[in-house]
């Protein structure tokens, strides 16, 4: 079946710490993964796509087709980067599936 | 611009009683569809839908019913509550189906007592 998969349902770091959001996947073809991002009392949003290969928010996502993996990272965390993140992937022809979400709290 | 536009924002509800969430998006997107958010779970989409007039279930589609009149407007409808369909639903769209972001709407709470 596909489907994505984070670890971690809760996640926390001092501010200026890296961090790392886990996210495996499991799809037959070639997969489009995606962040989205819930900031408190905010609409959820993209955050990042795979195939733009871009950097938003200092936070930057590598797939790993060998690992099966698209892991969120960034060097520096912030404390505005508390919020719920999510992984999502989808095939062609395939409906978007979201995992169960990662909480990160970046301490002060 | 609006966006996407849902209401209400919170709702209270008794078992077995019926309602409609709504949802509305001024961006003439194609594809429109509805998630319900639960602790642990994740999104899980719920209905789905390809233009006016076409919908599509999603992977948890049990006591929920939708329809597309129009372009705009892709309201989800609740048949007889139960209390496993407390949770916040989500409704999203996209220009069209797939590779695309997705714009998502505020949320309803929903309290099935």
């Amino acid at each position: 079946a596909q489907r994505v998969t984070q670890p971690e349902k809760l996640l926390s770091v001092f501010k200026g710490a890296p961090v790392e959001l886990k996210c495996n996947y499991s799809y037959s073809g070639s997969p489009e993964l995606f962040w989205y991002v819930q900031y408190s009392r905010q609409r959820l949003q993209l955050l990042l796509r795979h195939i733009s290969r871009e950097s938003i928010k200092g936070f930057t996502a590598d797939l790993n087709k060998g690992e099966t993996s698209f892991h969120l990272k960034k060097p520096f965390a912030q404390e505005e980067d508390s919020a719920m993140y999510y992984c999502a992937g989808e095939t062609s022809g395939s409906r978007l599936t979201f995992g169960e979400g990662t909480q990160l709290t970046v301490n002060p | 611009n609006a966006g996407v536009t849902q209401t209400p924002k919170f709702q209270v509800l008794k078992t077995g009683q019926s309602m409609t969430l709504q949802c509305a998006q001024d961006m003439n997107h194609e594809y429109m569809s509805w998630y319900r958010q639960d602790p642990g779970m994740g999104l899980r989409l719920i209905h789905y839908s390809v233009g006016a007039g076409i919908t599509d279930q999603g992977e948890v589609p049990n006591g929920y019913n939708v329809s597309r009149s129009t372009t705009e407007d892709f309201p989800l409808r609740l048949l007889s509550a139960a209390p496993s369909q407390t949770s916040v639903y989500f409704c999203a769209s996209s220009y069209r189906r797939g590779g695309t972001k997705l714009f998502f709407g505020s949320g309803t709470q929903l309290s099935v007592l």
